[in-house]
């Protein structure tokens, strides 16, 4: 069975610095998709940035980075010049392949930004 | 372009009653799945719904089941409502064809159902 596991329930970080948000995940699947959603206070989950299994490139939205290390299973999130509105939980999640119909969750990290 | 909706927002019920709840697709989808998030956790699959039959389940009993219609609108339905029944109900709308699911999934806004 797929796990998730994010170790960091809570982090925060100063207005305008870097944080880094950790996720590792355990399969026996070499095809999968690895995600963050972001989850404010409104409830409403948001796809943050997504990496394919098959790329060895690493994923970049803006301010938003991923450093996925596939021998590892590590998939962790890297969000710069941190802004008061990225204040949420952050959930890693992971589908298997394009025709997986459950993506699993971890059980997120809260992100409070500190102005 | 419509987003997801939910209805409704806040939902109590006692243990033992029966809950439906319901979820409107984003405009252009086909497919519907259901989580629950239990306060504290992360979103656990309950199942999908493509082309109004069930296409997934997860871990979850028998008194939770699903429809889904012709538009692609979702059902969530839950019998014999226990207190851990509790929680968050995010619904996700995407898109599949051809057997392939593709990852735009969009969530809803979620209906809070408490269990007394």
């Amino acid at each position: 069975a797929q796990t998730v596991t994010q170790s960091q329930p809570e982090m925060s970080v100063q207005e305008a610095e870097t944080v880094t948000l950790s996720c590792t995940y355990d399969t026996s699947e070499s095809d999968y998709y690895l995600f963050w959603y972001k989850q404010p206070p409104s409830r409403q989950m948001i796809l943050v940035i997504r990496q394919e299994a098959y790329k060895q490139q690493n994923a970049t939205e803006n301010r938003f980075s991923v450093n996925f290390q596939k021998a590892a299973k590590s998939f962790s999130l890297k969000i710069s010049d941190s802004q008061l509105g990225d204040a949420a939980m952050y959930f890693c999640a992971y589908r298997r392949s394009n025709t997986g119909n459950q993506f699993y969750f971890g059980t997120g990290t809260s992100l409070t930004v500190i102005p | 372009e419509t987003g997801v909706t939910q209805s409704p927002t806040h939902l109590i019920k006692t243990r033992g009653q029966q809950v439906t709840l319901r979820c409107s697709s984003q405009s252009g989808h086909n497919t519907v799945s259901w989580y629950q998030q239990a306060l504290g956790q992360g979103p656990q699959f309950i199942f999908q719904y493509y082309r109004e039959e069930e296409n997934g389940r997860g871990n979850f009993p028998p008194r939770f089941s699903g429809l889904q219609f012709p538009n692609y609108s979702s059902e969530l339905n839950v019998n014999a409502l226990e207190l851990d029944d509790s929680a968050l109900y995010l619904c996700a709308s995407s898109l599949r064809t051809s057997g392939i699911l593709y990852n735009e999934q969009f969530f809803g806004p979620g209906t809070r159902l408490t269990v007394l």
